[in-house]
């Protein structure tokens, strides 16, 4: 079946650094990846998505890129701050349907 | 735009008891929406795809007579664990999109904590 791979599992940056979060898929027609934040005890939150007609999308801090050649899609974010920390996760949509596929997650840890 | 409503946020009972959880579109209308399980430390992991006016497909693995789904109307889904175990207890999160105009994002409610004693 469809698989979601997210790496890494945890990740510790100093304060004004970038973090970097990346992610596979199998499924070579899904079309929609979304990111979401969800911090302890929250909702997930989407804070950017991008779709399968783009290579890249960029929301200020946060950037998406993505290559579907390779079935890979990747999370950047820039000048991180303490308040970004919280866990990651990257989802892929299931073609054909409306079910998304989610990674393993990723613990951020921005440290001041 | 685009919020969900989760009700209730925390359930505390005794094992053997049912639980019904509600899942409302506040805004916008969803045709679909959708009911995960969440343990700590681990990521979302789909249950079922609430229809609206039909049957509830499940993901393999979790028993539909087990997790009751009723999709009643366009802006509202209830699951309902039935004979709740202690194994049962977990962070059960719903949501939905707004699906017309191509891919849309899921928006999720606050999540339900079930315990279960």
């Amino acid at each position: 079946g469809e698989n979601v791979e997210q790496h890494p599992s945890t990740l510790s940056v100093q304060e004004g650094d970038s973090a970097v979060i990346k992610c596979t898929y199998s499924d070579s027609a899904s079309n929609y990846f979304p990111w979401y934040k969800q911090e302890l005890g929250k909702r997930p939150q989407l804070i950017i998505d991008i779709r399968s007609n783009v290579g890249e999308k960029k929301d200020q801090r946060i950037a998406v890129t993505l290559n579907k050649t390779a079935k890979h899609f990747s999370l950047h974010i820039t000048e991180t701050q303490p308040e970004d920390s919280a866990v990651y996760f990257c989802a892929a949509r299931v073609s054909g349907t409306y079910k998304y596929i989610f990674g393993t997650g990723t613990r951020l840890k921005v440290l001041a | 735009g685009a919020v969900v409503s989760q009700h209730p946020s925390r359930v505390i009972c005794k094992s053997g008891t049912s639980v019904k959880i509600e899942c409302r579109s506040l805004d916008f209308q969803a045709t679909t929406m959708f009911w995960y399980r969440q343990f700590p430390k681990q990521s979302l992991m789909l249950m079922a795809t609430s229809n609206e006016g039909s049957k509830a497909t499940y993901e393999q693995g979790v028993e539909k007579d087990k997790f009751l789904i009723n999709h009643a109307s366009l802006t509202l889904s209830t699951l309902t664990v039935t004979s709740a175990h202690p194994e049962d207890s977990s962070f059960y999160i719903c949501s939905a999109s707004v699906e017309q105009g191509g891919n849309q994002p899921q928006h999720f409610g606050d999540g339900t904590r079930l315990s279960i004693l």
